[in-house]
């Protein structure tokens, strides 16, 4: 069954530090999400892309978070310089097609511990 | 504030009990989704309810969407062990997703 891919599973780091995660859609699916879900709490959209556009980054905190999918396909989002509050899982997801009208399929998450 | 209020946050109950979860919003949305999500693990999607009033049932468990697709439950009959985990809902409005903070749920043995 396809699934989608996130890497690291857990990252611990100091704050200061870059950090970086990646996602590979499922095959085939245009629209990639990353969410940021903190400890009990729903997940909150940072970035939404169709195919190597960003659709909407609205709330992602441009001064130390990036996000890219150069070729439409994998997608890598960074955080530089890590503060504690970034503490959360990131969430990666991706939907065929492009809105969300359908099944959003979610990776296992890189869980995310800056100390 | 959230958008989607979710309650209880927490619930741990007993197996065999029956219970209820809310999703509540003064916004109206075109559509409505349940996800579980386990420990460590990204979210499944359960259900998505679009006509207002729509109820729909998935073994055990029983999705209803309000008349005016503001709010939404989620009840579940003679729970199990199994059902433990983060029960979300989300609703999509002007092409988002938004989630509600989430209910854990706790099924005891």
């Amino acid at each position: 069954e396809a699934e989608v891919a996130q890497s690291p599973r857990y990252k611990i780091t100091e704050k200061s530090q870059a950090v970086a995660f990646w996602c590979d859609p499922i095959s085939g699916h245009a629209t990639l999400y990353w969410y940021r879900q903190i400890l009990g709490q729903g997940p909150e959209l940072l970035v939404q892309f169709q195919d190597e556009s960003v659709v909407d980054d609205s709330q992602l905190p441009k001064d130390r978070f990036s996000a890219e999918r150069l070729k439409g396909v994998d997608s890598t989002l960074k955080i530089q310089p890590a503060e504690l509050g970034d503490s959360a899982m990131y969430l990666c997801a991706s939907t065929a097609g492009t809105g969300i009208a359908g099944e959003l399929f979610f990776g296992e998450g890189s869980r995310l511990t800056v100390l | 504030t959230q958008l989607l209020e979710q309650s209880p946050q927490f619930l741990s109950i007993q197996e065999g009990e029956n219970l209820t979860v809310y999703c509540n919003s003064s916004s109206v949305f075109s559509s409505l989704q349940w996800y579980r999500q386990e420990p460590g693990e990204g979210p499944v999607l359960l259900v998505t309810v679009v006509t207002g009033g729509e109820v729909k049932k998935l073994k055990r468990l029983t999705f209803q969407f309000g008349d005016a697709r503001k709010d939404s439950s989620l009840h579940i009959t003679a729970a199990q062990p199994g059902d433990t985990g983060l029960y979300l809902c989300a609703g999509i409005k002007g092409g988002k997703l938004i989630f509600g903070q989430g209910t854990e749920l706790s099924v005891k043995p």
